[in-house]
């Protein structure tokens, strides 16, 4: 059974603030890991994806991966009221679908 | 916009009605995985079609059937509607050649059962 954990939140951080995200995942054969944001009643958007250990930056987001600690992060670095969203953290081990978290809901306050 | 599209966007159906679902891939891809995604919980892996395929299937009854096209367009259907069923319903599309293979989502169809 593969398993993806992550903090439900609700994280609070003030605007301007690093805001950071955790995930860590039971199977140790996981190969690619994603971060999608979520807005309320919208469909997972597609913000990060890191496959190997160390970090990846893409603009105001970093994503860390572990794979001996088998956790993979986000950071969000000077955060803006319109990050406030659901961060889904995913991961895929062999087979093309991928096993979703529940998802950490952000608010980040003006 | 990912170039993924979904329809309908809504839909009201009653236990024990069947529904049909439709996806359109993003230009390209020719890999599309279903989600189901229940209120405050992660997507959910239904099955995806490869080459008009199904190439891997989560756990979810036979009663839930899907169809791929020869232009990777796809369809979910749904027999005999139970009240849990009710859900946002996602398709996504990808390109398992991409290296990385990155899954890219529609808006979704908001499936209420009542």
């Amino acid at each position: 059974q593969k398993e993806v954990e992550q903090n439900s939140g609700p994280l609070s951080v003030p605007e301007g603030a690093i805001a950071s995200l955790n995930c860590t995942y039971s199977d140790r054969v996981s190969q690619s890991f994603f971060w999608y944001r979520q807005y309320s009643g919208k469909s997972p958007e597609l913000i990060m994806s890191i496959y190997s250990n160390g970090d990846k930056e893409d603009g105001r987001f970093t994503a860390q991966l572990n794979k001996a600690s088998q956790y993979v992060s986000l950071l969000i670095r000077d955060s803006q009221p319109s990050d406030s969203a659901t961060y889904l953290c995913a991961v895929r081990a062999g087979a093309n679908n991928l096993f979703f978290g529940t998802g950490t809901r952000l608010t980040v306050i003006p | 916009e990912t170039g993924v599209t979904q329809s309908p966007t809504h839909l009201i159906k009653t236990r024990g009605q069947q529904v049909t679902l439709r996806c359109s891939s993003q230009s390209g891809h020719n890999t599309v995985s279903w989600y189901q995604q229940a209120l405050g919980q992660g997507p959910q892996f239904i099955f995806q079609y490869y080459r008009e395929e199904e190439n891997g299937r989560g756990n979810f009854p036979p009663r839930f059937s899907g169809l791929q096209f020869p232009n990777y367009s796809s369809e979910l259907n749904v027999n005999a509607l139970e009240l849990d069923d009710s859900a946002l319903y996602l398709c996504a599309s990808s390109f398992p050649g991409s290296g990385v293979n990155e899954q890219y989502f529609g808006p979704g169809t908001r499936l209420t059962v009542t």
